[in-house]
């Protein structure tokens, strides 16, 4: 079965744009969390969506913001992009929520703010 | 916050050797312990997990160590084998919250 599908992998943005990451979890999954992962700083919590609410939210400024839709595919939005939003953006997916269901992340969206 | 950390970015050793990485975490609500290993240009992959009930866990060459009073875990690669050279991220479950330390990159050298 497919695995966790992020697009664009690559994005190139100047300061001040607005950008929005895809990530379409695995058939059947229905949670959906995204992590910002920069060097040094590993990965850092973003939100988690299940059936289309959001339910945990990590220490970000309200640029960033994110949905889910009825078939569990989830947006992230950056507005006002700023130098320091440049990153490897991750999507990862769980059947559900809770401690027992792994996680499977996507290859990421490697984002950079010029 | 930084709730988990890993404190060593890097770690070298010898094709053979054991590769131990290290994980310290702060919050006593977490409850449930995950490896992931990361190579370049991919996401990271689910490696290994340990409850905090237990103090270890073992799945072939990787074994997993919890301390939980000393809040600390570790993940132990024996025999060490080039293709283990990645990044790897230990991470940390509260109720519905993971949260992960920084990344240790391990280089196994032939």
């Amino acid at each position: 079965k497919a695995g966790v599908t992020q697009t664009p992998r690559y994005l190139i943005k100047t300061r001040g744009q607005q950008v929005t990451l895809s990530c379409s979890p695995i058939s059947g999954h229905r949670s959906v969390s995204w992590y910002q992962q920069t060097p040094g700083q590993g990965l850092q919590f973003l939100f988690e969506y299940f059936s289309e609410t959001q339910r945990n939210k990590g220490n970000f400024p309200g640029r960033f913001s994110g949905r889910q839709f009825s078939n569990s595919r989830s947006e992230m939005n950056v507005s006002t992009l700023e130098l320091g939003d440049s990153a490897l953006y991750l999507c990862a997916s769980s059947l559900y929520r809770g401690k027992n269901y792994g996680y499977t992340f996507g290859s990421g969206t490697r984002l950079t703010v010029v | 916050d930084q709730q988990v950390k890993q404190n060593s970015p890097s770690l070298s050793v010898q094709e053979g050797r054991i590769s131990i990485l290290n994980c310290d975490y702060t919050n006593s609500m977490f409850d449930y312990f995950l490896w992931y290993k990361k190579y370049p240009a991919e996401g990271p992959t689910f490696l290994i997990s340990i409850s905090s009930i237990k103090d270890k866990n073992e799945d072939g060459r990787f074994t997993v160590f919890l301390n939980k009073s000393a809040k600390h875990l570790s993940l132990h690669i024996v025999p060490s084998q080039p293709g283990d050279s990645a990044v790897y991220f230990c991470a940390a479950r509260g109720g519905d919250d993971m949260r992960f330390g920084a990344g240790t990159r391990l280089t196994v050298k032939p």
